[in-house]
């Protein structure tokens, strides 16, 4: 089955440092792969995603990540952290096995970021 | 914008008592899924149904039944509510089933549910 590997649950990180989440996946076919953010009291938001194409992805609120097939992996970055992205984020995985096409998230990360 | 509502932000219920969560979206799309959010062990998929009347199990789905009589409503029933129930329930949606992995999934805001 697939998976999604998402290390350390709790990332502290200093204003105006670089975030960096690392995720990483198995899967023996091409997958599709998500970075979801939530924010706290709501719902999960998209942040970025990669189908096809480009392996470096741009999304909302200066995040991107790079899809890296020979390292399984699809690590989040953002040149310098605000108060704002304070929130927990997840990495989900898809593609076509089992028949299924659905969304394998990992354990997440919270995000603190220290004034 | 794409709305996903769910019925309850928080909701406190009695062990062996039958419990729905409601869930609606406004954008016409054909997926519909449930999830269960407990800390330390991120999203994990309770049933999802991609048409009305039609569902499958996800990774997780003792316990637990649904139902999708409309396009734009999918309900989670907690057929006897236990303690071990108590969590953070969160409904989404998706566009197309037609290419269910590419599809943006959008989610409510959640229900805290509290099984005492």
């Amino acid at each position: 089955a697939q998976s999604v590997t998402q290390l350390g649950s709790h990332v502290s990180v200093s204003e105006g440092a670089l975030v960096l989440l690392r995720c990483n996946y198995s899967s023996s076919v091409p997958p599709y792969l998500f970075w979801y953010v939530q924010y706290p009291n709501q719902g999960l938001q998209l942040l970025l995603k990669y189908t096809t194409g480009a392996t470096l992805v741009k999304g909302i609120n200066g995040f991107e990540a790079e899809f890296k097939k020979s390292e399984t992996s699809f690590h989040l970055t953002k040149p310098s952290a605000h108060m704002s992205d304070a929130a927990e984020y997840f990495c989900a995985v898809s593609g076509a096995w089992d028949g299924n096409n659905r969304l394998a998230f990992g354990k997440g990360n919270q995000v603190v970021v220290i004034p | 914008d794409v709305k996903v509502t769910q019925s309850s932000r928080y909701l406190v219920k009695r062990t062996g008592e039958k419990v729905f969560l409601e869930c609606v979206q406004d954008m016409d799309h054909e997926n519909m899924f449930w999830y269960r959010q407990d800390p330390g062990l991120g999203l994990r998929l309770i049933y999802f149904s991609y048409d009305v009347k039609m569902k499958e199990k996800g990774d997780i789905p003792e316990g637990y039944s649904v139902s999708r009589e409309k396009k734009e409503r999918f309900s989670l029933i907690l057929e006897s509510a236990s303690t071990n129930q108590t969590s953070m329930y969160l409904c989404a949606s998706s566009l197309s089933a037609a290419s269910l992995a590419k599809n943006i999934q959008y989610f409510g805001a959640g229900t805290r549910l509290s099984v005492l």
